[in-house]
């Protein structure tokens, strides 16, 4: 299985700060059409998760530009420019590419 | 616009089998090429992969699950499901659906429903 280990666990921020939160995958995920299929989840509290980024850097529909996805190699990067207090929760980041999908442990944020 | 609702067993004995709904209203299941998936969170932990099943019928899930997990389709009623036999307070969780692309044309776990609460307890 392919084993997503995120860091940190937890992270506080404050608001109007830029945070930062990686992904390391254990094997390559990068597919033969050239994507990279690790996708960031974000559950806040009390709710269902919510995409955030697919394919490593694609902005789902209706996430604010602040969220940003990379990658480079088997590493994983989720950015958020200025935190804002809606931004609090748990992310997840998941792999695609290989049944079994696995997710990471998440990385909690809180203000 | 998509939604998803699960509904489930909600307190199952061990050893019995636990089956969790998840219907899908605003569209058709079998309209467009997706997937569709089971997603568990244990209380206070992370979410846990548990399989899908793709447009065509097939099936994938963990391995670890494999010999207890059903996922499958009822196109009449526009609805997926899940059924873990022999089950264990280990199995106790929130439940989730979520709609899946194809890998080829991949764009996330784009819709989830709200998830449902299933306790293993005699």
């Amino acid at each position: 299985d392919i084993v997503m280990t995120q860091s940190p666990l937890s992270l506080p921020v404050s608001p109007g700060e830029p945070a930062s939160i990686s992904c390391r995958s254990s094997q390559s995920l990068l597919h033969d059409n050239g994507f990279k299929y690790v996708d960031w989840y974000l559950q806040k509290p009390g709710q269902s998760p919510q995409l955030l980024i697919y394919l490593g850097s694609n902005r789902a529909s209706g996430v604010p530009d602040r969220f940003t996805g990379s990658a480079s190699g088997t590493d994983f990067t989720l950015k958020i420019s200025s935190v804002e207090p809606e931004d609090v929760g748990v992310y997840y980041c998941m792999q695609v590419l290989q049944t079994p999908q696995t997710f990471g442990q998440g990385t909690k944020v809180e203000i | 616009q998509l939604q998803l609702q699960e509904s489930g067993s909600g307190l199952v004995k061990p050893s019995q089998t636990l089956s969790v709904t998840c219907a899908v209203s605003g569209a058709s299941i079998s309209s467009g090429d997706y997937s569709w998936y089971w997603i568990r969170q244990p209380p206070g932990k992370g979410l846990e992969w548990i399989g899908y099943i793709s447009q065509s019928g097939s099936t994938y899930s963990k391995p670890s699950l494999k010999r207890r997990v059903t996922i499958s389709v009822d196109r009449s009623r526009n609805q997926f499901s899940l059924k873990l036999s022999s089950v264990t307070a280990a199995d106790t969780a929130v439940y989730f659906c979520a709609r899946g692309g194809k890998t080829q044309l991949w764009f996330g776990l784009d819709v989830w429903g709200k998830g449902t609460t299933v306790t293993v307890s005699s």
